[in-house]
């Protein structure tokens, strides 16, 4: 049973499409996160959600938008893609927020083309 | 400007062999984590260190915590193939988790 599954693995689109990525966690935990990794492994946090609350929104453009329906599943929606969204979209939660273990998810490749 | 930096970036060394990754900052930090990633899969906490001075060791790895909680560094003895990944540190600040740029481990056998 995975602890944090997130679908799909890999997306390839055009510019200017838009796209979904959703996550899920068995773990009981109340808090949720969106990481994106970029081409040097760089990797930065983009939203954190805590028990379906938005907290964190690390400055990133409002084309991201991501939805908690309930505090195991955070989504998110991406429209107008840009070349420079190409990356790997982590989904991760922790027990407690801001610190603790992250349990990741796979990662979504998603290529802009 | 990096909160956390990693060195070094890149490490390509032959099967046992020993290896030191570092993980610095000029903030303090109350813990801080290091994490594997393999390829195609998300990362996972290898161990947390809390104490200023702290040594941890899981099996061939040894976490040093250093004395002033604003640096850490993974030793590696004996280094095998299945080492091989991408080692990030990463520190509570802010009401989230940051990450340093992480070390790409390469072990040729």
């Amino acid at each position: 049973d995975t602890a944090v599954s997130q679908t799909p693995k890999y997306l390839v689109t055009q510019m200017g499409n838009d796209k979904s990525i959703k996550c899920e966690q068995n773990l009981g935990h109340d808090t949720m996160y969106w990481y994106k990794q970029d081409s040097k492994k760089f990797l930065k946090i983009m939203f954190s959600y805590n028990n379906k609350e938005l907290i964190i929104n690390e400055t990133v453009p409002n084309r991201f938008s991501p939805k908690s329906p309930d505090k195991a599943h955070l989504n998110l929606h991406i429209n107008s893609l840009e070349l420079g969204d190409s990356a790997v979209y982590f989904c991760a939660s922790s027990q407690v927020q801001g610190i603790g273990e992250l349990f990741f998810g796979e990662g979504s490749r998603l290529t802009v083309l | 400007t990096q909160l956390l930096e990693q060195s070094p970036q890149f490490l390509s060394i032959q099967e046992g062999e020993n290896l030191t990754v570092y993980c610095n900052s000029s903030s303090v930090f109350s813990s801080l984590q290091w994490y594997r990633q393999e390829p195609g899969e998300g990362p996972v906490l290898l161990v947390t260190v809390v104490t200023g001075g702290e040594v941890k060791k899981l099996k061939r790895l040894t976490f040093q915590f250093g004395d002033a909680r604003k640096d850490s560094s993974l030793h590696i003895t004996a280094a095998q193939p299945g080492d091989t990944g991408l080692y990030l540190c990463a520190g509570p600040q802010g009401g989230k988790l940051i990450f340093g740029q992480g070390t790409e481990l390469s072990v040729k056998p």
